[in-house]
């Protein structure tokens, strides 16, 4: 499976401030996700980070608020921006891997006061 | 009512015991199941992978699906306290479909050493 760094591993941030997460995975990989995990509540998709074009954006999530960024094919950041208390949460870079499968990083927890 | 249910627990156990964690879902068209597991302020790890309805046993792990009841478990034998983590279930339509995972919200469990 591949290796995937995921930095900030956690952040205290204050509301109406803006906060970039970096993944970075150790061997090229086609497709990216990031995902949110509420406390109680299952992992969410954002989006799909496309290299060389736009994210892909589930319902419910717009680029105004997670800009994503994919510049290469081992590295993404997630941009959470504005943030309010309602962003308080974990953050999860996720790729395919091997056979489909999907593999996370270790995540961000990410507190808005 | 969700697509995927799973108890949230909390499930305590002694070392030793026999775990057994479920997912019920709803949608008859989901062929691929998953287990995975996540230690506190870790990532979720890919614990099992199944296709369509069966056993598949790893170890301590077993996951079994019955399709016919829309019902999947994981079984750990020999509870350890390292096990102690929550547990999430995970299901897909189609081998590549990654987008299109759904997630349980996840058992958490606490063996007692």
């Amino acid at each position: 499976s591949a290796v995937i760094s995921q930095k900030p591993s956690r952040d205290i941030c204050q509301r109406g401030t803006s906060l970039t997460i970096q993944c970075q995975v150790d061997s090229q990989v086609t497709m990216m996700f990031w995902y949110r995990q509420q406390p109680g509540q299952s992992l969410t998709l954002i989006a799909t980070a496309n290299q060389g074009s736009e994210a892909t954006y589930e319902s419910g999530f717009v680029i105004d608020k997670f800009p994503i960024s994919r510049p290469n094919l081992t590295f993404s950041t997630l941009t959470v921006s504005n943030m309010s208390p309602e962003d308080s949460s974990i953050y999860l870079c996720s790729v395919v891997g091997q056979s489909e499968k999907l593999f996370f990083g270790s995540g961000t927890q990410l507190s808005v006061l | 009512q969700k697509e995927v249910e799973q108890d949230p627990g909390p499930l305590s156990v002694p070392e030793g015991a026999i775990v057994s964690l479920n997912c019920t879902y709803s949608n008859s068209a989901f062929q691929y199941f998953m287990w995975y597991r996540q230690y506190s302020r870790k990532g979720p790890e890919l614990l099992m992978y199944t296709y369509s309805s069966g056993n598949k046993e790893d170890g301590r792990f077993t996951a079994q699906v019955d399709k016919s009841s829309k019902y999947i478990s994981l079984f750990i034998r020999d509870s350890q306290p390292s096990d102690s983590a929550t547990y999430l279930c995970a299901m897909k339509y189609a081998r590549t479909s990654a987008r299109q995972l759904t997630f349980g919200s996840g058992t958490q469990l606490t063996v007692l050493p």
